[in-house]
């Protein structure tokens, strides 16, 4: 167990639709990651926050939006969804915001959209 | 453009033997570098790292190489066991900048 939780495990909606996926980093992380993993892709970075803060953007599309709370945890907003959207979404967090940081992973959302 | 790259998407071992995982990289500003595990239905799990001044790091049966002129890094595991059998994810950074995964490799560890 990392000690990163993720809610839901997972998602089924329909094109067209807006979802929310939850993170919770681990106790004393302040970096949290969004990562995308589709069918046989590696893990491609969407976007990260530090303290609240956006810290860093991959290629996150328009339609994807993401936050970090006061109390560290972030959600990831997808809208409009399309069928190529259907992928592993991970959240990983880190105690600092180098690269050289450790990330630790939750088990990740499946979404799939219809 | 693929910074990191695993061209290898799946590699079988005999138990006892050893296992060679590859990576290669475009960007010469990385500095630091990991190697994360993934079983099914699991997130990522942190392996070994390697900093950019260093060639070699070695933990227990796990150890990377580093050649940098070549941009290339490997991840040798000795002896393999059947409970390796996952994907390897090699990810490279750039001081305090994000952190780039490759493809991943699956590696098949046969008893």
């Amino acid at each position: 167990d990392s000690g990163v939780t993720q809610t839901p495990k997972h998602l089924i909606t329909a094109t067209g639709q807006r979802v929310t996926l939850r993170c919770s980093p681990r106790s004393g992380d302040l970096s949290v990651y969004w990562y995308q993993q589709s069918l046989d892709q590696g893990l491609q970075f969407l976007i990260q926050y530090y303290n609240g803060e956006e810290r860093a953007k991959g290629n996150i599309l328009e339609r994807f939006s993401a936050q970090q709370f006061p109390d560290l945890h972030s959600e990831l907003n997808l809208s409009s969804l399309e069928l190529g959207d259907s992928a592993l979404y991970f959240c990983a967090s880190s105690v600092g915001i180098a690269g050289d940081n450790e990330q630790f992973f939750g088990p990740g959302t499946r979404l799939t959209v219809l | 453009d693929q910074q990191v790259k695993q061209n290898s998407p799946s590699l079988s071992v005999q138990e006892g033997r050893i296992s060679i995982l590859n990576c290669d990289y475009t960007n010469s500003m990385f500095d630091y570098f990991l190697w994360y595990k993934k079983y099914p239905a699991e997130g990522p799990t942190f392996l070994i790292s390697i900093s950019s001044i260093k060639d070699k790091n070695e933990d227990g049966r796990f150890t990377v190489f580093l050649n940098k002129s070549a941009k290339h890094l490997s991840l040798h595991i000795v002896p393999s066991q059947p409970g390796d059998s996952a994907v390897y994810f090699c990810a490279a950074s750039a001081s305090y900048d994000k952190v780039i995964f490759g493809p991943g490799t699956s590696l098949s560890v046969i008893p």
